[in-house]
Formats: C-alpha cells, sequence, structure tokens
C-alpha cells in the first residue's frame, strides 16, 4: 500500500529565509508526485507535480521539488518565503496511469515570523 | 470559468439527520472524489467515482453514500449512521487517466 510522511507537524520561518518541507512516500512503482499548499477554510491548490523526466520540477509562487528515488523523497522548496506562503502543506503521491484517490500526508503547518 | 463547486460552505444539522453535501465541476472531468479532512489527519477518501453511474468505497465510506448519475455532479450523504460526521469536506475531480485532482473550496459540516 501506498503512503506519505510528512515528518513535520510545524515548521517555523522567518520572513525572506529559505524553505524545504520534508516528504517521504512508499510506493512500489514509480509514483506520481503532487505538492498541495491549504490556507485556512479554503480547499487544496496545486503547487507542482512531477510525473516522470527532470526530477527537478518547477511549480508556482516561486516552489520547486525535487524527486530522489533513492531516498524515496519529494522535498518542496523555496529560496526567500513570503508571509503570504504561511499555509498548511500537503505532500501526496498517486498511481501512474490511475484515476482512484491520491494518498495524501498529515500536513506541514507553515509558520512565518516577521 | 472552469472549476468545481461545493455548496454550501457552512452546514449545520442536529444528530440523527441525514444531509446532503453538494459538488458540481464543470471541467468535464471523468473521476471524481470526496474527502474527509480532520485536524491533523490530513485527507482521507471516502467514495471515488471514475465513470457515471459507478463508485467505489475509499477508506473511510462507513456511514456515507454517494450517486453520480451526472457526470459534472457528486453529492455526497452523510447519514445518521455515521458517528462522528463533524469535519471538513472536500470534493475533488481530475481527468481519467491522470492523477492531477482538482479541489473545491470545501463544506464545513457541524452536527450537534
Amino acid at each position: 500500500a501506498q503512503s506519505v510522511t510528512q515528518p513535520d507537524i510545524h515548521i517555523t520561518v522567518s520572513e525572506g529565509a529559505s524553505l524545504e518541507l520534508r516528504c517521504n512516500y512508499s510506493y512500489g512503482a514509480t509514483p506520481y508526485l503532487f505538492w498541495y499548499v491549504q490556507s485556512p477554510g479554503q480547499g487544496l491548490q496545486l503547487l507542482l507535480k512531477y510525473f516522470s523526466g527532470d526530477t527537478l520540477v518547477q511549480g508556482i509562487k516561486g516552489f520547486e521539488a525535487e524527486f530522489k528515488r533513492s531516498q524515496s523523497s519529494f522535498n518542496l522548496r523555496k529560496p526567500s518565503v513570503h508571509w503570504s506562503d504561511a499555509a498548511e502543506y500537503f505532500c501526496a503521491v498517486g498511481a501512474k496511469g490511475g484515476a482512484d484517490g491520491l494518498t495524501f500526508g498529515k500536513g506541514t503547518h507553515l509558520i512565518i515570523q516577521p | 470559468d472552469g472549476g468545481i463547486t461545493q455548496s454550501p460552505k457552512y452546514l449545520f444539522r442536529k444528530e440523527g439527520q441525514n444531509v446532503t453535501l453538494s459538488c458540481e465541476q464543470n471541467l468535464n472531468h471523468d473521476a471524481m472524489y470526496w474527502y474527509r479532512q480532520d485536524p491533523g489527519q490530513g485527507l482521507r477518501l471516502i467514495y471515488y467515482s471514475q465513470i457515471v453511474n459507478d463508485f467505489q468505497k475509499g477508506d473511510i465510506a462507513e456511514g456515507y453514500s454517494v450517486s453520480r448519475e451526472k457526470k459534472e455532479s457528486f453529492p455526497l450523504t452523510v447519514t445518521s449512521a455515521q458517528k462522528n460526521p463533524t469535519a471538513f469536506y472536500l470534493c475533488a475531480s481530475s481527468i481519467l487517466t491522470g492523477n492531477e485532482q482538482y479541489f473545491g473550496p470545501g463544506t464545513r459540516l457541524t452536527v450537534t
């Protein structure tokens, strides 16, 4: 069965500092990997996705993520955070070519310090 | 604009009552999903549908029911059998052969 682990429940970063959110997955085949962001009381917005090819993927809002097969990781990064980046971030894994639901991590709550 | 709509945004019900949450999409997606979100739990899949008139149980289907009579619509009924129905409910959709899911704004259900 596929699973996703986000080891950090909360992360606090100063505005302007760099950010890395960790995501580890367990999946038998080549996974589809996603990062979503959720503001309080809102739905989820897709930040970026990895299906195949280049292991460094660029997303919206200045985010990027790197797929490392050997480490089963798909960490999210941003070189300089803004106060508006404060939100909940979810990593998710899906089955290649499938249409059943994604498996989500429990989320990382990002707090931005002024 | 294409997207997913969920209504209402907030819903209040008395214990013992069934309640139906609406989800409509105009993205022409074949697959639709319902998730439940609780604090600290991430998202858990309730039901999903890959095609009209067909749907499958997810990880936590007990106490819920769905229908898929139209491609655009995938309503979720929270029945009185659901022991702990208060939660934030999210609907999503995707094209059949891909996994990129698009989410609606959610419905917060409170049962007292």
